[in-house]
């Protein structure tokens, strides 16, 4: 089955510093979605980004699915961005089933 | 607001006992999703509805059971839970088409 590659696994910050979160995946996909987990264990979908480049605020992501990979950008970051980052990718014909990352886990620091 | 819900939040049982955790969505998607997710691991999916058509993952353990009785409502039901099956449980929908999947908060299931 499909593989998803999440780095790196883990990440400190200093409150308003950038990042990125790099996921790599072995098969072309139809689907991608990252996902933030909070403290509290709540999934929140950030983007669903099979292909191209969105915006949210301070976060954007972009997904070359030609090279199998996407990117997650965090600009200005805040403490409450701290929690657990996820890729997740359905390749095709998978009637909807997520693969999970492994996930980032990031924490920032005041 | 339009959202999926999972009652109860926190769910203790002791080993053996059946125990049940339930999902509702106000979304009226036609796919439901349970996922179970263990500690410090990402989620893995047990099951899905697709309306009343049930598929089960080939390495779901016969312990887990689901039952959905309309489109709002999705039940996880463990019949004999050990200690491994202490985890974060995880409902999900979708419109199918649209590929977006819409997590509820999760039930964290102890088992004494």
């Amino acid at each position: 089955g499909i593989q998803v590659e999440q780095s790196p696994p883990d990440l400190i910050l200093q409150e308003g510093a950038n990042s990125t979160l790099r996921c790599n995946f072995s098969d072309s996909v139809n689907n991608l979605q990252w996902f933030h987990q909070n403290p509290w264990g709540q999934l929140i979908n950030l983007f669903y980004i099979p292909s191209g480049t969105k915006q949210n605020g301070r976060l954007s992501a972009t997904t070359v699915a030609t090279e199998r990979y996407s990117l997650l950008y965090i600009s200005s970051s805040q403490t409450t961005d701290s929690g657990v980052y996820f890729c997740a990718v359905e390749s095709y014909n998978q009637g909807g089933k997520l693969i999970f990352g492994q996930g980032t886990e990031l924490s920032v620091k005041p | 607001d339009a959202m999926v819900i999972q009652n109860p939040r926190y769910q203790v049982t002791q080993f053996g006992k059946p125990v049940t955790l339930s999902c509702s969505q106000t979304l009226n998607h036609n796919v439901m999703y349970w996922y179970q997710q263990k500690s410090s691991q990402a989620p893995k999916l047990l099951f899905h509805y697709y309306d009343k058509d049930f598929n089960n993952e080939a390495d779901t353990p016969d312990n887990f059971q689901s039952r959905r009785p309309n489109t709002s409502f999705c039940f996880l039901d463990i019949r004999s839970p050990g200690l491994g099956d202490a985890a974060m449980y995880l409902c999900a929908t979708t419109l199918f088409g649209t590929d977006t999947q819409y997590f509820g908060p999760g039930t964290r299931l102890t088992v004494l």
